[in-house]
């Protein structure tokens, strides 16, 4: 089974930067996904960690520690436009099918203020 | 123009009815994914597919049933057994299911809502 534990709320500023945790505990990890899901809408996909490090994609970069089972997902240079929802979600292996499946966290919402 | 389409993007239900959402996709992905979320909840799994003709339950499959007779389309029927239907549908697709970076597209999602 998976357990994955991320903020429920965050509130940031704009223009400021933002970090949202997240935490997993996994038997067969294979993967991290960060998704954005604005209210109403399909999850977008942001990025992806099987290694640790850091990956940046422009404003956005996600952090992963396999042995601490952490991840981070750094916002920089908040836009209104970054006012969502935000979903950690782990790849492990389902042994009892033979796939890998995504468990996703509760997800984080943030509210950039002005 | 690529994507996952779902329809309808609203729908209610009558106690003691079927009803069937629909997924398409012409992404040319293997596998796809039925999951359901509610409010303060994460996305949770009910049914997947990784090829033509075999499906898979996920974590929430009792009182939703699947078929996969095309490629292109992976429809998913509410059951009158499902006492709480309520709720958003996601259908999403990948590449298939066994490649490592796996990422999954998302449709716009199907509400559902009782009568």
């Amino acid at each position: 089974g998976q357990n994955i534990d991320q903020p429920t709320e965050m509130t940031a500023t704009e223009g400021a930067i933002v970090q949202i945790n997240c935490t997993y505990q996994t038997s067969g990890f294979n993967g991290l996904f960060w998704y954005q899901q604005h209210a109403g809408e399909a999850p977008t996909f942001l990025s992806y960690n099987v290694l640790d490090g850091l990956e940046e994609k422009g404003r956005f970069s996600s952090f992963l520690s396999r042995s601490k089972g952490y991840s981070y997902l750094l916002l920089k240079e908040l836009q209104m436009k970054d006012s969502a929802s935000y979903l950690c979600a782990v790849r492990d292996l389902d042994k009892g099918a033979g796939s890998y499946q995504l468990t996703f966290g509760k997800g984080t919402k943030l509210s950039v203020i002005p | 123009d690529g994507g996952i389409t779902q329809s309808p993007k609203y729908l209610f239900r009558k106690e003691g009815q079927n009803v069937t959402l629909s997924c398409e996709q012409n992404l040319n992905h293997d596998a796809m994914y039925w999951y359901r979320q509610d409010p303060g909840q994460g996305l949770r799994l009910i049914y997947y597919s990784q090829i033509v003709n075999d499906f898979q339950k996920g974590d929430i499959a009792e009182g939703y049933s699947v078929s996969r007779e095309k490629k292109e389309s992976f429809p998913l029927t509410v059951t009158s057994a499902q006492k709480n239907p309520t709720a958003f549908y996601l259908c999403a697709s990948s590449i298939k299911g066994g490649a490592t970076k796996n990422i999954q597209y998302f449709g716009a999602g199907t509400r559902l809502s009782v009568l």
